[in-house]
């Protein structure tokens, strides 16, 4: 089946200081990765949609700025949370699914702290 | 995306089948109904999928009824590591189309 792998599966920074999230797909080749964030006792919410080759596109309320995504091959999306601050801390949790596909797969999340 | 309403919780004992239901009243003729569930701090687990036909596999049953507004995720032997948060989504076909996530469904599965 499709798998997704997030790297890191945490991480612990400074405030002030950038971070950046990997998700790869192993087993096939994905043009559209998809990036959520997850707050405690919450339910996962859309960021952005990473496509290969293009600019991705933004959730209303998505700083663009602050959650930059780029997606330069197709088994990889980076998310790099710029200037992280304390509120930006949360689980982040990449998806895709191979092209022509109806199921979507999810990393296994990865979880931010900044301090 | 249509948009999909669920019980907030519901509780089972170890053993007997757990019945989520879910509504979608809204939905549109092209698109899936999608069952993901979210064991605590884990990703997303994919379930089931179906369109209008009941669906089976070795993780539930999905019975979706005929005029497609609801439908029933079943586990049919509920056991302890089937505690999680059970979303139902409804979504157009293709590797592009995002899942939107709502509220989703607390399962607890007792002795």
């Amino acid at each position: 089946g499709a798998v997704v792998s997030q790297h890191p599966s945490w991480v612990i920074c400074k405030s002030g200081t950038s971070v950046k999230i990997e998700c790869r797909s192993l087993d096939f080749q994905a043009t559209t990765m998809f990036w959520y964030r997850q707050f405690p006792k919450q339910s996962l919410m859309l960021m952005a949609t990473s496509n290969e080759g293009s600019k991705a596109t933004y959730e209303q309320g998505v700083e663009k700025d602050k959650f930059l995504i780029n997606h330069a091959s197709l088994t990889l999306s980076t998310l790099t949370v710029t200037s992280a601050h304390p509120e930006d801390s949360s689980f982040y949790i990449c998806s895709a699914g191979p092209s022509g596909a109806n199921v979507l797969t999810f990393g296994a999340g990865s979880r931010l702290t900044v301090l | 995306d249509a948009k999909t309403t669920q019980p907030p919780s519901m509780d089972c004992a170890e053993g007997r089948a757990a019945n989520l239901p879910c509504n979608h009243s809204t939905i549109s003729g092209n698109e899936y109904v999608y069952w993901y569930r979210q064991i605590h701090s884990q990703g997303p687990q994919y379930i089931i999928h179906g369109l209008k036909n009941n669906e089976t596999n070795e993780m539930a049953s999905l019975i979706i009824t005929e005029d497609r507004k609801s439908s029933t995720l079943i586990l049919p032997h509920a056991t302890l590591r089937d505690t999680a948060v059970y979303y139902c989504i409804v979504r157009a076909p293709g590797g592009f189309q995002k899942l939107v996530f709502g509220t989703g469904t607390r399962l607890l599965v007792s002795p």
